[in-house]
């Protein structure tokens, strides 16, 4: 069955700074996969979906760019603020939503 | 605001005994989730209903069950509790019938069960 790997090493970076995240799935290409956000003790928020014919998607300071020959979205965060610390999850699809573990990423002031 | 209710927000029990956990969808929605995160894991599907209708199931266990109503809302009940049963538990809903139609979930705020 599919999984996701996402770095479960916190990320740290300095206030401005572009942030990128990484999802890597194992199987066959998702139609679609999903990036949220999560605040500690708070539920997942939807941020960006990216389709599988769809190279890169943007709004406001993020893009995701979904590459199907690597099997990987990358998710970059630009001009980061502290706002912006929280855990990343991206999901894709499959039958259900399979989720990855999320990578915490911490912006310093 | 997500527009997804969930309670209650905490609870605390003792192994051995049994809760209803309750959640209700966005206005509109027709597909509730629900998901379990323990610490330091990740989001674990347990069940999806849609439209009062079982969905699809994940790795839920047999002491858990849940139904969704005439009205969409949802209960989850867990029993024999057991001390690794401690977690979040999330609900979500969303319009679509299945995750082949690309499509938002729009998650609850939670509700932590801790058993002690």
């Amino acid at each position: 069955s599919q999984k996701i790997e996402q770095n479960s090493e916190a990320l740290n970076i300095q206030e401005g700074k572009t942030a990128t995240l990484t999802c890597n799935y194992t199987n066959y290409s998702p139609a679609y996969l999903q990036w949220y956000r999560q605040d500690p003790g708070r539920g997942p928020v939807f941020l960006l979906l990216i389709r599988e014919n769809e190279k890169e998607k943007r709004k406001e300071r993020l893009k995701v760019t979904f590459d199907t020959t690597l099997k990987q979205s990358l998710f970059h965060i630009t001009a980061s603020q502290p706002a912006d610390s929280a855990t990343y999850l991206c999901a894709l699809p499959e039958g259900k939503y399979i989720f990855g573990t999320g990578t915490r990423l911490k912006v310093l002031a | 605001d997500s527009g997804v209710t969930q309670t209650p927000k905490h609870l605390i029990t003792a192994t051995g005994q049994r809760v209803t956990l309750r959640c209700s969808p966005r206005s509109g929605d027709l597909s509730v989730y629900w998901y379990q995160q323990s610490l330091d894991q990740g989001l674990q599907f347990l069940i999806q209903y849609y439209n009062g209708e079982e969905r699809a199931k994940g790795n839920i266990l047999e002491r858990f069950s849940a139904q969704q109503f005439p009205d969409l809302h949802s209960e989850l009940n867990l029993s024999s509790l057991e001390l690794g049963d401690s977690a979040l538990y999330f609900c979500a809903s969303s319009a679509s019938y299945s995750s082949g139609e690309a499509d938002t979930q729009y998650f609850g705020p939670g509700t932590r069960l801790t058993v002690l």
